[in-house]
């Protein structure tokens, strides 16, 4: 079955330590996104990438880095410098097909915390 | 893209159709209605989407007002397992989605 697998579901990282969290597709998307959610909140945006080897930045970039080398991986590394990187971490993708193709799909997610 | 408003929390008992609204008064000509309901700790899943006619799939309707200033998501028959937090977005082309903080539905025996 195609779908989005991110892992693991569950991290613990310690203070100054860099982290980095895996988003693999299998649907053929060629968009991909991160987002953030901390408790009682909505999600917002990290990073995302349209096409294999660009992506921008989102709402909430800084402390953070991704890479898209391959089209099915959009990995996020969460690094020292994110002041509070404790929260739920959500990966998507979308087809770049156009509105009538429906929307996001998004991982399980992975919970972050900093110990 | 434009703003939403969804009113916090909502109760529906089981079976019943729950009715969730959203307001969205500066939308613009070329911006879809996107709804996601995120049960805890899980992904959002995407239910439905529209442009300017009321739509239905297997899982939902929407219905869009006339002028596109509000819409109402409707789940049939809610049963336990709708219980969750609906997100109303409006989106425009190839934009990003932006989640505001959603409605919380609790469907109840």
């Amino acid at each position: 079955d195609g779908g989005i697998t991110q892992s693991p579901k569950y991290l613990f990282r310690k203070e100054g330590q860099n982290v980095t969290l895996s988003c693999e597709q299998n649907l053929n998307h060629d968009a991909m996104y991160w987002y953030r959610q901390d408790p009682g909140q909505g999600l917002r945006l990290i990073y995302y990438s349209q096409i294999v080897n660009d992506f921008q930045k989102g709402d909430i970039a800084e402390g953070y880095s991704v890479s898209r080398e391959k089209k099915e991986s959009f990995p996020l590394t969460v690094t020292s410098a994110q002041k509070n990187p404790t929260a739920f971490y959500l990966c998507a993708s979308r087809t770049s097909g156009g509105e009538t193709v429906g929307g996001y799909t998004f991982g399980s997610g992975t919970r972050l915390t900093v110990v | 893209d434009a703003k939403t408003t969804q009113p916090t929390s909502m109760d529906c008992a089981e079976g019943r159709a729950a009715n969730l609204p959203c307001n969205h008064s500066t939308i613009s000509g070329n911006e879809y209605v996107y709804w996601y309901r995120q049960i805890h700790s899980q992904g959002p899943q995407y239910i439905i989407h529209g442009l300017k006619n009321n739509e239905t799939n297997e899982m939902a309707s929407l219905i869009i007002t006339e002028d596109r200033k509000s819409s109402t998501l409707i789940l049939p028959h809610a049963t336990l397992r709708d219980t969750a937090v609906y997100y109303c977005i409006v989106r425009k082309g190839y934009s990003t989605l932006t989640f505001g903080k959603g409605t919380m539905l609790l469907v109840s025996p």
